[in-house]
């Protein structure tokens, strides 16, 4: 079955490290996102992608950064960590974009101590 | 950019009671409205969703109706059940992108 998976599913970091966090897809959509969910802010999306080669910046996206080198790919930097990181995030992915049921991961914990 | 405010952001009811979580959007553009569901631990899985051209929709147990003029979608749970209990998001898809409600915590009580 197709699915999309995150890893890793808990992390505990330092201020100033940088951190990926992977996303991967087998529905083999073209659209892939990056929310962030805080108490109190529901879900909010950092970055996103219609394509290979092509990112975008949502409404949270200072300090983190995308890239997308495959259809099944899109992983999230944190360039340099910073406690108002510590969120949990989840990647998602569409077949349309837009008008179109986005599935969604399982989710990282990450920690920014 | 769009604006979706939701309410209530709790909501404890009795088993087998109603359960209604209202909706309102700013863009008058957005012409899609998805309703997750979000268990603990697992990421949001859509459970309806309605377009603009289309008053209200059901499956099952659950409905959602839109009013356009006035820029508002509720979602509506029949017949409550303890696994109903999850938070749900509304959102709204004036182009490309969704904006999602800060979320409503359903507790069913049995």
């Amino acid at each position: 079955d197709a699915e999309i998976t995150q890893s890793p599913r808990h992390k505990i970091t330092e201020t100033g490290r940088q951190v990926t966090l992977a996303c991967h897809q087998t529905w083999n959509h073209n659209n892939m996102f990056w929310y962030r969910q805080d108490l109190g802010h529901g879900l909010r999306l950092i970055h996103y992608s219609y394509g290979v080669q092509d990112t975008n910046k949502g409404e949270v996206s200072d300090g983190y950064s995308v890239s997308r080198s495959n259809t099944e790919d899109l992983p999230l930097t944190l360039e340099s960590a910073a406690s108002s990181q510590t969120s949990v995030y989840f990647c998602a992915s569409s077949r349309l974009a837009g008008v179109d049921e986005q599935f969604f991961g399982p989710g990282t914990r990450l920690t920014v101590l | 950019g769009e604006n979706v405010e939701q309410h209530p952001s709790t909501l404890s009811v009795q088993e087998g009671d109603s359960a209604v979580i209202k909706c309102t959007y700013s863009d008058s553009a957005s012409n899609y409205f998805p309703w997750y569901k979000q268990e603990l631990g697992k990421g949001p899985q859509l459970i309806i969703d309605i377009r603009s051209n289309v008053g209200e929709k059901k499956d099952q147990r659950i409905a959602v109706t839109l009013n356009k003029t006035a820029k508002h979608f509720s979602l509506h749970i029949t017949e409550t059940q303890p696994e109903d209990s999850a938070v749900y998001f509304c959102a709204a898809v004036p182009g490309y992108k969704l904006t999602f409600g800060k979320g409503t915590l359903l507790t069913v009580n049995p």
